[in-house]
């Protein structure tokens, strides 16, 4: 059974910092790309960054570019993001997503997700 | 970027009521469209990739439709356990999503 857990979310100030983790399991961790998508309270979906296999490539939403680090340890089947610079619009649950490609399409999609990590962000 | 659009953005039905949900994009964006389900509380659900297969799992009546820039989700007889949060998604040019909409109970 695919299990993702997030952790490391709670209250910081602005301009702080803080490091969410995703502990992966029931899947070969290496063999696929990840994700985290955030979720501001009472608001939409907005993905905020992608990673390769091998951590090779990164994207991340413009919002965030500069201030958010995604990156994995496949030794470890987990996946982080480094969050500094914080603002008051970070606020969010924050979940770990693996993000699965059909084949002809290459559609990307979000096929498992964890159950989320509070962030927020006030003085 | 590619906006996506919802509507509606909210919608009353009762059980056994056959409910459509459409998405546009602001561009063409072929099929590269999903579909997801979002009870409060808890993490989203993937209901349809590519713009109409169905994840494993996901009962039949959910079935989605559309290329292009105009999509649509049908929920062909509403169950007391779909009233929730929708939400597309289109991977064709970076990874964006729609604004949600809320389906409650009439």
């Amino acid at each position: 059974e695919v299990q993702l857990v997030e952790s490391g979310g709670g209250l910081v100030q602005p301009g702080g910092s803080l490091r969410l983790s995703c502990a992966a399991s029931g899947f070969i961790f290496s063999s696929y790309w990840m994700s985290w998508v955030r979720q501001a309270p009472g608001k939409g979906l907005e993905w905020v960054a992608n990673i390769n296999q091998d951590g090779s490539e990164k994207d991340y939403v413009d919002s965030v570019k500069g201030r958010f680090t995604i990156s994995r340890d496949n030794a470890k089947n987990s996946l982080c993001l480094q969050m500094n610079s914080l603002r008051a619009e970070d606020t969010a649950v924050y979940y770990c997503a693996r993000l699965k490609y059909s084949s002809s399409p290459t559609v990307a999609y979000f096929d498992y997700w964890g159950q989320g990590t509070l962030v927020t962000v006030s003085s | 970027d590619i906006q996506m659009t919802q509507s509606p953005s909210s919608l009353s039905a009762s059980v056994g009521d056959r409910v459509t949900i459409t998405c546009r994009a602001s561009q063409s964006i072929s099929s590269y469209l999903n579909w997801y389900q979002q009870k409060p509380g808890t993490a989203p659900k993937l209901l349809i990739y590519a713009a109409s297969s169905l994840q494993s799992g996901v009962p039949s009546r959910f079935s989605g439709s559309g290329s292009g820039t105009d999509f649509t989700l049908t929920i062909s007889s509403l169950q007391p356990e779909d009233f929730a949060t929708y939400y597309c998604q289109q991977s064709y040019s970076a990874l964006t999503f729609g604004g949600g909409t809320k389906v409650e109970i009439e």
